[in-house]
């Protein structure tokens, strides 16, 4: 069955590009979504169809998709996007890498 | 815009049957084109899809709850319901809705559900 595999934690320091992987078997022909979760709260989508910002989504925020890696970057990191991170496909059902906790330092 | 809000019992023995409610504003259910779908998350752990439901009623489960799970839908209240049998794991759970190229972009607020005796 087909598995998506994240790093457990990425760091970056404030203001840097922040990169985040997901991996898969030619994942690069899927359709890859992205998710953001603070504390407490409920996913938001933050990436869509690999490269697709809903509103209100920043510029900052961008993914890409291709080969064996989808990859959330996150440009000009702030302290407010210290979060966990989960991509997402639909393959028979739908299925969720396993999370990638984000500390801006 | 739509909204989604999970309600039901927050503790449940081992064993028995937990079952939820989500109700939805902004859409019909059951002329969407969304799908509609239960998501649980462990404390402190990942995202795990349970199952979704179209609005004919088709259903897709995991593939490791499938036997314990029915996802169905009320039409008539604009609702959808989860009832998961052995109830073995506390969690998080959340309704959504699956937009056609099947992404997740409206979620309900969460709902704890405690498995104890």
């Amino acid at each position: 069955s087909f598995e998506l595999t994240q790093p457990l934690s990425v760091s970056v320091a404030l203001g840097q590009t922040a990169r985040i992987a997901c991996g898969g078997n030619n994942i690069g022909s899927k359709s890859v979504h992205w998710y953001q979760q603070k504390p407490g709260q409920a996913p938001i989508l933050i990436i869509y169809r690999n490269t697709n910002r809903p509103s209100g989504i920043p510029e900052r925020v961008s993914g890409s998709n291709s080969g064996n890696t989808a990859t959330l970057t996150i440009s000009r990191a702030q302290a407010g996007d210290e979060a966990d991170y989960f991509c997402q496909v639909w393959d028979s059902s739908v299925l969720f890498g396993g999370g990638t906790k984000l500390t801006v330092l | 815009q739509l909204q989604l809000q999970e309600s039901g019992p927050k503790l449940v023995k081992p064993s028995e049957t937990l079952s939820l409610i989500c109700t939805v504003s902004g859409d019909s259910i059951s002329t969407s084109t969304y799908y509609w779908a239960w998501i649980r998350q462990p404390p402190g752990k990942g995202l795990e899809w349970i199952g979704t439901i179209s609005s004919r009623g088709t259903t897709y489960y995991n593939p490791s709850l499938k036997s314990r799970v029915t996802i169905s839908l009320n039409t008539s209240e604009n609702q959808f319901s989860l009832s998961l049998t052995s109830a073995a794991d506390t969690a998080i759970f959340y309704c959504a809705s699956v937009a056609p190229y099947g992404h997740i972009d409206y979620w309900g607020q969460g709902t704890l559900v405690t498995v104890s005796s």
